[in-house]
């Protein structure tokens, strides 16, 4: 069955380091993918989102991911965290080739900026 | 900007109580989605809708009922209130040609 594996549940970053949050799926097939961010008292948002091709993706406010089928992993990165940033994040699988299908999503990682 | 308004931001409500959790986008979209949220499990997908007049269960649907009566408005439905329905509440809905889930804000359910 497809899943989502969040493995690290906080994550704790100086400002403008680069950041890297780990996702590992669990699909028979291509899977499509997302990231949403869920920023303090508010639902959730989509970050980006891959389907079959280039397997780095670009999402919004300079939040990339790159899939691998080989390591079943679709990690987000970002080369410069600013404290806005500070909020949890979800990875998610479609079971059905899109993301009208239904989506499964990981525990999420909160994620802490430091000064 | 897709919009999906949820009400109440926060409810308490009794162990044996009814609580109507409500919905409403106005977006257009075909479909609807309830999930919760927990501490440890991410969003769990309860019930989820493709259209006015449809209800279709999630992974988790024991104890909720969902109702669809317009393309607007979805609601999830406890009949009998439990403790460990405990949670946040999430609403989306779902734009077919962009892909994309639109969430509310949440509903903080508390179950005494």
């Amino acid at each position: 069955a497809q899943s989502v594996t969040q493995p690290d549940a906080r994550v704790t970053v100086s400002e403008g380091a680069s950041l890297q949050l780990r996702c590992k799926y669990s699909y028979f097939g291509t899977p499509y993918l997302f990231w949403y961010v869920q920023y303090p008292r508010q639902g959730l948002q989509l970050l980006l989102k891959y389907y079959p091709g280039d397997p780095v993706v670009q999402g919004v406010n300079g939040f990339e991911a790159e899939f691998s089928k080989s390591n079943s992993s679709f990690h987000l990165r970002k080369a410069s965290v600013h404290w806005s940033d500070w909020a949890v994040y979800f990875c998610a699988v479609s079971d059905r080739g899109s993301a009208l299908g239904r989506l499964h999503f990981g525990a999420g990682t909160q994620l802490i900026v430091i000064p | 900007e897709a919009a999906v308004t949820q009400s109440p931001r926060n409810k308490v409500a009794v162990t044996g109580g009814k609580v109507t959790l409500s919905c409403n986008q106005t977006n257009n979209h075909n479909n609807m989605y309830w999930y919760r949220q927990d501490t440890g499990h991410g969003l769990r997908l309860i019930h989820y809708s493709y259209g006015a007049g449809s209800t279709e269960k999630g992974d988790i649907p024991d104890g909720y009922k969902a109702s669809r009566p317009s393309q607007e408005n979805f609601s999830l439905i406890l009949e009998l209130a439990t403790p460990s329905q405990t949670s946040v509440y999430f609403c989306a809905s779902g734009d077919f040609f962009q892909n994309t889930l639109y969430f509310g804000a949440g509903t903080r359910l508390s179950v005494l």
